[in-house]
């Protein structure tokens, strides 16, 4: 398996414009975590996803965040518009079962918004 | 609420010097904790968790729960072992909680 996959690893937009994250989560796994990493922050959990259907996003910042999971194996990150504010590293996670179960890690997507 | 706490950001050692990176959790449940690894231009990795009891390259860690802490320690540290450390909590809720990590550099 070739474990956690998204995409783009680097992106670089300028405020205003619409981003669009990827995930492809392992296969069989049927949770789904979005993460963003910041050095004032750390990683904070921004949306859960459970058999494809949205189970907590109260860490998403604000609505111009915005997550989808339309199948198993395929979910999306949206920000619009972007500030620059939102520049961090975003990343996917999978997990067997929802509870406590470990996490895989996607290699993440470096967001620069200038 | 759940809250973990890694009071150093950066943590450097010599070469086959013991380490010990710090973990505190806050939490009113039975907690579950983690540590995961991320070395550089990798991704993030379990390294152990707190109910496996195992050692992981070298590395052990004990859920203390009267300091309510889960220190990572190693006798013997070595330069392969430099990169991020993260501890992380999982409760009775899907919500796995991560501290700030620790910047760990293992000097030759």
């Amino acid at each position: 398996d070739a474990g956690v996959i998204q995409s783009p690893r680097h992106e670089v937009t300028e405020m205003g414009q619409e981003v669009t994250l990827r995930c492809k989560p392992i296969s069989g796994h049927n949770s789904l975590f979005w993460y963003r990493q910041t050095m004032m922050r750390g990683l904070e959990l921004l949306i859960y996803f459970n058999n494809n259907v949205p189970i907590d996003d109260s860490g998403m910042p604000e609505d111009r965040f915005s997550a989808k999971m339309p199948n198993a194996s395929f979910s999306t990150l949206k920000i619009q518009p972007s500030e620059p504010r939102d520049s961090a590293v975003y990343f996917c996670a999978s997990s067997e079962y929802a509870s406590n179960s470990p996490l895989h890690f996607g290699n993440g997507t470096r967001l620069t918004v200038t | 609420a759940q809250r973990v706490t890694q009071p150093e950001k950066l943590l450097s050692v010599f070469k086959g010097a013991p380490v010990e990176l710090k973990c505190n959790y806050s939490y009113s449940g039975s907690p579950e904790l983690f540590w995961y690894v991320q070395y550089s231009r990798q991704r993030l990795q379990l390294l152990l968790r707190h109910i496996s009891r195992e050692s992981i390259k070298g590395f052990t860690a004990d859920l203390n729960k009267g300091e309510t802490s889960f220190h990572l320690k190693k006798p013997f540290a070595q330069e392969e072992d430099s990169a991020m450390y993260y501890c992380a909590l999982g409760g009775s809720n899907y919500k796995l909680t991560f501290g700030k990590g620790t910047l760990l550099t293992v000097n030759p």
